[in-house]
This record gives structure tokens, sequence and C-alpha cells, in this order.
């Protein structure tokens, strides 16, 4: 148990719709990490967040958006969903922004969404 | 892109020793080796990272060569539940500190 949580653990919906995938970082760590693994793209990293500011973006979709509350949990919406989306949705923590050398992410169990 | 080459696949034998290597020979400086691996579709899970100098930690053991070009995860007793895919990463934990994920070695441990 990586202590770093995420709801729900599966979500079905239909294209067209929008979903809200939510994360509890490990208790300490300021820092929210999104990813997102398909069958044909593997693990790529979306955006992250440090304390309630976004740090970095990576190859996320505009009809994606993201952020990070006070209490440090995360929430990832995404809209207008397509079937290409359908895919396992990681959260990760860490303590810091990703400033510090050898900081390490420790990742949640994932939610997965089917788009139908 | 990813900066690490894998091999694809790998078997072990179970209770024997799990060498995986990772070739990294575009790695800078301020840059770190971390090792992750994914059991099914769990989330990733940390097992180890390093420098310099070989690290060891109650899952594994991380070898990395003096000119830091490549790495060597070791499981040292692998166990069927060691199974996994098994993801080299270089990282500096900078501004750019997410992390990229190539295709990883699926390793398999045979009874």
């Amino acid at each position: 148990d990586s202590g770093v949580t995420q709801t729900p653990k599966h979500l079905i919906t239909a294209t067209g719709q929008r979903v809200t995938l939510r994360c509890s970082p490990r208790s300490g760590d300021l820092s929210v990490y999104w990813y997102q693994q398909s069958l044909d793209q593997g693990l790529q990293f979306l955006i992250q967040y440090y304390n309630g500011e976004e740090r970095a973006k990576g190859n996320i979709l505009e009809r994606f958006s993201a952020q990070q509350f006070p209490d440090l949990h995360s929430e990832l919406n995404l809209s207008s969903l397509e079937l290409g989306d359908s895919a396992l949705y990681f959260c990760a923590s860490s303590v810091a922004p990703s400033g510090r050398p050898g900081d390490t992410q420790y990742f949640g169990p994932g939610t997965r969404l089917t788009v139908l | 892109d990813a900066k690490t080459t894998q091999p694809t696949s790998m078997d072990c034998a179970e209770g024997r020793a799990a060498n995986l290597p990772c070739n990294h020979s575009t790695i800078s400086g301020n840059e770190y080796v971390y090792w992750y691996r994914q059991i099914h579709s769990q989330g990733p899970q940390y097992i180890i990272h390093g420098l310099k100098n070989n690290e060891t930690n109650e899952m594994a053991s991380l070898i990395i060569t003096e000119d830091r070009k490549s790495s060597t995860l070791i499981l040292p007793h692998a166990t069927l539940r060691d199974t996994a895919v098994y993801y080299c990463i270089v990282s500096q934990g900078g501004s750019q500190g997410n992390l990229i994920f190539g295709k990883g070695t699926k390793l398999s441990v045979k009874p």
C-alpha cells in the first residue's frame, strides 16, 4: 500500500459525458501527478500540481483538466469523453515539487475508465 | 521518448536471482536511475533509485556502472509474486520531474 488513494476504482460511462477522478496523496506529500495508461500508448504523464499550483504539463488533452485543493487532494476532470479515453488513470504523489534531486513518486491503485 | 533501453522480456526460475539490465547511455550528471514495477494493472510500485553508487534496500539491489551508462536491477531471490513489468527510468527530479515510462521488461518468474 503506497498511501495514495484513488476513487473510484472503476468507472463506466458513455461517449460525450464528463467524469471526475479523485486522488488523495500520501500524508505530507505536496506534489500530485496524473498519468494515463492505455493499451497502445503505455504510461504517459498528464499533469503535475504542487501545493495547489500547476507545475508541469505533459500530453494532456484540452478536454481534460485538473486541480489541487487546499487539503492537497486532486481531481482530474475528463469531458466530452471519447472511446479512446478508455484507460487506466494513475495518480502519484511526492514530497517535493520535483525540484529536489532524487525525489520519489508513489503511485495509487488507479481508476479504470471505460467509455462505451 | 524514454531515455532507456531494456529487453522486452526475461524469464527467471523461482528462488534464483533475477538480473534486469538497462542501458541509459545519454544520462546526464544530475539524473538518477529509478526502477519501478507494475504487477498486472496495479499502480507502478517504486523499487529503488540511485545516482552513482550501488544501492540496496529490502526489495532489490541496484548496480550502476562507473560510467553510469548502464545499470542492473537485482532481485536476489525471485518469487512468483515478482512477475511484473519492470521499468528503468532516468530522471533528474527537477522541473521535469515527471517520469517517462518506456515499455519496460516483462519478467516472468517460473516455478
